[in-house]
């Protein structure tokens, strides 16, 4: 069964350093997203991607965040300057059409120190 | 703004037996969609069950089932004969169905479920 692939599966990296998320959707999916989890805290959208573009994004996702697709079939998340308060779980997510249910991928652990 | 709460951080069941977990959700919309996934340790979130709020009928997917009190804004796991492997992280989640929208989930903070054997 077609999964949706995360790597790194862990990423450590200093406070101030530049960090890029993978994730390869399941192939015939058109909606992505990222999601986070800091340790013990819920699960909370980030931004949502279609047709190439953000079609949605929380107060989270503010300008030290970007998305891509850079070619097709990778789907990224990139953390420009990162934080501290950016140690978090995560999840890379993908839909195939309006009434489907999202396929989650197994999660990057980011740990900045 | 939509709210998803579970109030069960821990749960524990005896292998064989029934377990239920807790879901409540707050939202001003009719339409909607409410899912269960399970997450193992170090493992992706798997869908367990889904339920579409205009349905009456409660969802059923083997062993599990859930009870949704739409009123109430209620819904509910339930596991029967229970398993080893049903050991995991159980998140609610809500998502709108407008015609519009990202269907982005709104997620519970989890319940943790411990079988015992």
């Amino acid at each position: 069964e077609p999964e949706v692939t995360q790597t790194p599966s862990h990423q450590v990296t200093q406070m101030g350093q530049e960090v890029i998320l993978r994730c390869v959707p399941i192939s015939n999916h058109l909606y992505f997203y990222w999601y986070r989890q800091i340790l013990g805290q819920k699960v909370e959208f980030l931004v949502s991607f279609y047709n190439n573009e953000i079609s949605e994004k929380s107060e989270i996702f503010d300008d030290q965040f970007s998305v891509e697709r850079p070619d097709g079939s990778n789907f990224t998340l990139k953390i420009r300057s990162t934080k501290l308060e950016d140690s978090a779980m995560y999840f890379c997510a993908s839909r195939e059409g309006q009434l489907y249910e999202q396929y989650f991928g197994p999660g990057t652990r980011l740990t900045v120190t | 703004a939509q709210t998803v709460t579970q109030s069960q951080p821990e749960m524990s069941v005896q292998e064989a037996e029934t377990v239920t977990l807790s879901c409540t959700y707050d939202t001003s919309e009719s339409d909607y969609y409410l899912f269960w996934y399970k997450q193992p340790p170090s493992r992706q979130m798997i869908l367990v069950i889904r339920q579409e709020a205009y349905k009456q009928q409660n969802a059923t997917e083997n062993r599990f089932s859930v009870n949704f009190q739409k009123a109430a804004k209620s819904f509910s796991l339930k596991i029967s004969d229970s398993q080893l492997g049903d050991a995991a992280m159980y998140f609610c989640a809500y998502r709108s169905a407008g015609a519009s929208g990202t269907y982005k989930y709104i997620f519970g903070t989890g319940t943790r479920l411990k079988v015992l054997a």
